[in-house]
């Protein structure tokens, strides 16, 4: 079993719609959690970060994170063209000295 | 301020040549860490440095990866002999502070293609 598991997708939402993310990790210790989007042959970039459980909310962006269930999501409303991207999830442990620990990405198209 | 950059941006080596791939963290960020990413994959850690001090080198894949960070800043990755299954895209980050609530910023990336 991987450490972040993430669906890779593709995922296609119609423009306007809510785009829904979904990312489970294995790791009981795993204190900080964090969405990167990456667009083609570029590098990562912080969407949101959560570490505490319940919703977060910056903008047109949620996240969701419920540790007892081991799960957190990104949701993305109002969905726009330039959102489509690949979308990483990311934990860092306790125990992981402040590494990343990245899922595969789940890609996502949003259509016009 | 400038961002976290690398270089070269793309290298192409034959097997079992050497490379060299630098960073340059964002100025005074305490913390760098290096990552490896495939094609389709997500990155995956290979070693983090905490000022000049390398913490963990838990992810490199084999004794020919090497990094230094010999005065707290720039960064280097050493690939020895490189083989194929070293082609990929490798990321440094670095983060103001350590702690594991830190946002790590990532520089462009390395394209590695081994020929």
């Amino acid at each position: 079993q991987k450490e972040v598991e993430q669906n890779s997708g593709p995922l296609s939402v119609p423009e306007g719609a809510i785009a829904s993310l979904n990312c489970t990790y294995s790791d009981r210790g795993s204190q900080s959690f964090f969405w990167y989007r990456q667009y083609s042959g570029k590098s990562p970039e912080l969407i949101m970060s959560i570490y505490s459980n319940g919703d977060k909310e910056d903008g047109r962006f949620t996240a969701q994170l419920n540790k007892a269930s081991q799960y957190v999501s990104l949701l993305i409303r109002d969905s726009q063209p330039s959102d489509s991207a690949t979308y990483l999830c990311a934990v860092i442990s306790l125990q992981g000295a402040q590494k990343l620990v990245f899922g595969q990405g789940t890609r996502l198209t949003i259509n016009p | 301020g400038a961002g976290v950059s690398q270089s070269p941006r793309y290298k192409v080596a034959k097997r079992g040549q050497d490379v060299a791939l630098r960073c340059d963290p964002i100025s005074g960020h305490v913390s760098l860490f290096w990552y490896q990413q495939a094609l389709g994959q997500g990155p995956e850690f290979l070693t983090y440095f905490q000022n000049e001090a390398q913490l963990d080198k838990s992810g490199l894949p084999s004794d020919r990866f090497f990094a230094e960070r010999p005065e707290g800043s720039v960064s280097t990755l050493k690939i020895q002999r490189t083989q194929q299954e070293d082609s990929a895209v490798y990321l440094c980050a670095s983060s103001p502070r350590s702690g594991w609530k830190e946002t790590q910023y990532f520089g462009p990336g390395t394209r590695l293609l081994v020929l």
